[in-house]
């Protein structure tokens, strides 16, 4: 069974910097689009950024773009998502997804505040 | 970019009556592969969410076949025929015909 595992969230005052990893312990890992999903306290699943299976298609919500970068290494089965400049509004659970949904992280706890 | 509009945003239902759950998106979802990639997924309080229908309606292993999904084009639904204590959550459905994909709002069941 594929399972996801996420790590890197933490306490970061605003404007500092985060690196989110997600490794897959599955064998096709090379073949999926890779997703990160949050959820701000009080609010639905967003959809954050995605990374197509050769990494050459990328996706960024408007809100981050610029600010985050999502990134995969397939000899290690990790997608990462660098995230610069946060804000509060950046507060939120963030998951990792395998492509079509089937597959979901535990959740990684992003917080901002000072 | 597509839009998914889910109602009714909150959906009160009493044990064993049935429960359903709208979902319409801006564009039709049917992919030129002649699919259509609608899921919905559960997420329980604490923890992750979970797929529970793909492409419309197909069950994912281990789903109760209390669930089901139906629909076509723009217009889709999530049926759960007897709600039981443990379908207490929040259901979202999700386009992947376009890349990346979309969430619905989100619809919060709870038992009356």
């Amino acid at each position: 069974e594929v399972q996801l595992v996420e790590s890197g969230g933490g306490l970061v005052q605003p404007g500092g910097s985060l690196r989110l990893s997600c490794s897959d312990s599955g064998f096709t890992f090379s073949s999926h689009a890779m997703h990160w999903v949050r959820q701000a306290p009080g609010k639905g699943l967003e959809g954050v950024s995605a990374v197509s299976s050769d990494g050459d298609y990328t996706y960024y919500l408007d809100s981050v773009e610029g600010r985050f970068t999502i990134s995969r290494d397939n000899s290690k089965n990790t997608v990462y998502l660098q995230m610069n400049s946060l804000t509060a509004e950046d507060t939120a659970v963030y998951y990792c997804v395998n492509g079509g949904g089937s597959n979901w992280g535990q959740g990684t706890t992003v917080t901002v505040s000072s | 970019d597509v839009v998914m509009v889910q109602s009714p945003l909150s959906l009160p239902v009493t044990l064993g009556q049935p429960a359903s759950i709208s979902c319409t998106s801006s564009q039709s979802l049917v992919h030129s592969d002649g699919n259509t990639y609608l899921s919905w997924f559960q997420h329980r309080p604490g923890q992750s969410p979970r797929r529970l229908l793909y492409k419309v309606s197909n069950r994912d292993s281990g789903v109760p076949d209390r669930f089901s999904g139906s629909g076509s084009g723009t217009d889709f639904t999530l049926k759960i025929s007897r709600v039981e204590a443990e379908d207490v959550g929040v259901y979202y459905c999700m386009e992947n015909t376009y890349w990346p994909y979309t969430f619905g709002q989100g619809t919060e069941l709870e038992i009356k």
